[in-house]
């Protein structure tokens, strides 16, 4: 298993772009993350998904950001349209039944000029 | 609201050396608490989690509910320890969310 996989690694764009990012979690794990990781802030858990449902948003910055989980094997975090401050590295992480642990993806750096 | 603080966002000890990584949590419930780590170039991965009451590459973890403390420590520091330590709080049940520390950054020396 290739683990958690996010696309694409690293992204440039330009203030007011709207930017994709995307999720493949491990294979038979029912729950996925989307965190963000700056220096001021540290790693922040931005919305989460149980069964492809929508657990706990709380952490979505603001309307901007928008998160879907259309089946099992896909999420996408969704930036409409991208600010400077919203440069960081997001993760996906996901986790299956039975243990409490979170497996994470590489990561997507996002650099918004 | 949950929080978990690591005071020390860099240490740097000597190969041979004890180590010590501090975490500290506010909840009001009985959390579950664990390390996570990050080493260059890799992804971030558990470390040990309290319920396990392991060792994990020499590394340990106990929880003092009194201070509200989860302590990562390890008697002799190796290079390969080098790496960013993040310290997390779940709140248990069916709630799988985790709230993280902002890390340390642990430099062993040679």
């Amino acid at each position: 298993d290739a683990g958690v996989i996010q696309s694409p690694r690293h992204e440039v764009t330009e203030m007011g772009q709207e930017v994709t990012l995307r999720c493949k979690p491990i294979s038979g794990h029912n729950s996925l993350f989307w965190y963000r990781q700056t220096m001021m802030r540290g790693l922040e858990l931005l919305i989460y998904f149980n069964n492809n449902v929508p657990i706990d948003d709380s952490g979505m910055p603001e309307d901007r950001f928008s998160a879907k989980m259309p089946n099992a094997s896909f999420s996408t975090l969704k930036i409409q349209p991208s600010e400077p401050r919203d440069s960081a590295v997001y993760f996906c992480a996901s986790r299956g039944t039975g243990v409490n642990e979170q497996f994470f993806g590489p990561g997507t750096r996002l650099t918004v000029l | 609201a949950q929080r978990v603080t690591q005071p020390e966002k860099l240490l740097s000890v000597f190969k041979g050396a004890p180590v010590e990584l501090k975490c500290n949590y506010s909840y009001s419930g009985s959390p579950e608490l664990f390390w996570y780590v990050q080493y260059s170039r890799q992804r971030l991965q558990l470390l040990l989690r309290h319920i396990s009451r392991e060792s994990i590459k020499g590394f340990t973890a106990d929880l003092n509910k009194g201070e509200t403390s989860f302590h990562l420590k390890k008697p002799f520091a190796q290079e390969e320890d080098s790496a960013m330590y993040y310290c997390a709080l779940s709140e248990g049940g069916s709630n799988y969310k985790l709230t993280f520390g902002k890390g340390t950054l642990l430099t062993v020396n040679p």
